[in-house]
């Protein structure tokens, strides 16, 4: 059963341009969740989908930032005119479903560097 | 709002010795979740060990250990028996009950340990 899966792992984008990370979740997997973790920080979170829905964005900028979850394929983050202070490790996270028991599993990040 | 408090930036072992990482927490809910992940160089993160706020019970995996004391929001992680694998960022994370509405965790800023053999 493979874990939680993000690409690209790392991602190079000047400033101004857009940049995309997706993440499959686990096999049977409907919840999905978006951190970002700045250097010598620990995670933040950004956002809580499931499928078709944002359940939490408290986390995520206002401006330039969505995310999705379609009812096919992976969810991703979209990052519209990237700015240097963009520069982080996000990594995604998924859950089997939203109940007391359920644990959340963490991918392996993706690396976005703004130049 | 809950927050997380790691108060130890970085700690060293001696290989086969044992280790406790700190972690505090702020919260105003009695159910809740703790959790401690660790994240060696390869940046993955790691869940080490659960903690379950409604149960007594200490969590144990293995070589890991928690002592959770709840009424002093005390979550801290023994490692017995060190290996130089052990080395990693450990990171102290807590967790809203689902009644909450959301899965948001909040995570401490991390406590670098240096195994030495």
């Amino acid at each position: 059963n493979a874990g939680v899966m993000q690409n690209p792992r790392h991602l190079v984008r000047r400033r101004g341009q857009e940049a995309r990370l997706r993440c499959s979740p686990m096999k049977g997997h409907s919840h999905v969740y978006w951190y970002r973790q700045l250097p010598e920080e620990g995670l933040k979170f950004m956002v809580y989908l499931q499928k078709e829905n944002i359940i939490d964005e408290s986390g995520m900028p206002k401006e330039r930032f969505s995310a999705e979850f379609p009812k096919e394929g992976p969810s991703i983050l979209r990052i519209q005119q990237v700015v240097r202070g963009d520069s982080a490790a996000y990594f995604c996270a998924s859950s089997l479903t939203g109940t007391e028991g359920n644990t959340i599993y963490f991918g392996e990040g993706s690396w976005l560097t703004v130049v | 709002a809950q927050t997380v408090t790691q108060s130890q930036p970085e700690m060293s072992v001696q290989e086969a010795e044992t280790v406790t990482l700190s972690c505090t927490y702020d919260t105003s809910e009695s159910d809740y979740y703790l959790f401690w992940y660790k994240q060696p160089p390869s940046r993955q993160m790691i869940l080490v060990i659960r903690q379950e706020a409604y149960k007594q019970q200490n969590a144990t995996e293995n070589r890991f250990s928690v002592n959770f004391q709840k009424a002093a929001k005390s979550f801290s992680l023994k490692i017995s028996d060190s290996q130089l694998g052990d080395a990693a960022m450990y990171f102290c994370a807590y967790r809203s009950p689902t009644t909450s509405g959301t899965y948001k965790y909040i995570f401490g800023t991390g406590t670098r340990l240096k195994v030495l053999a």
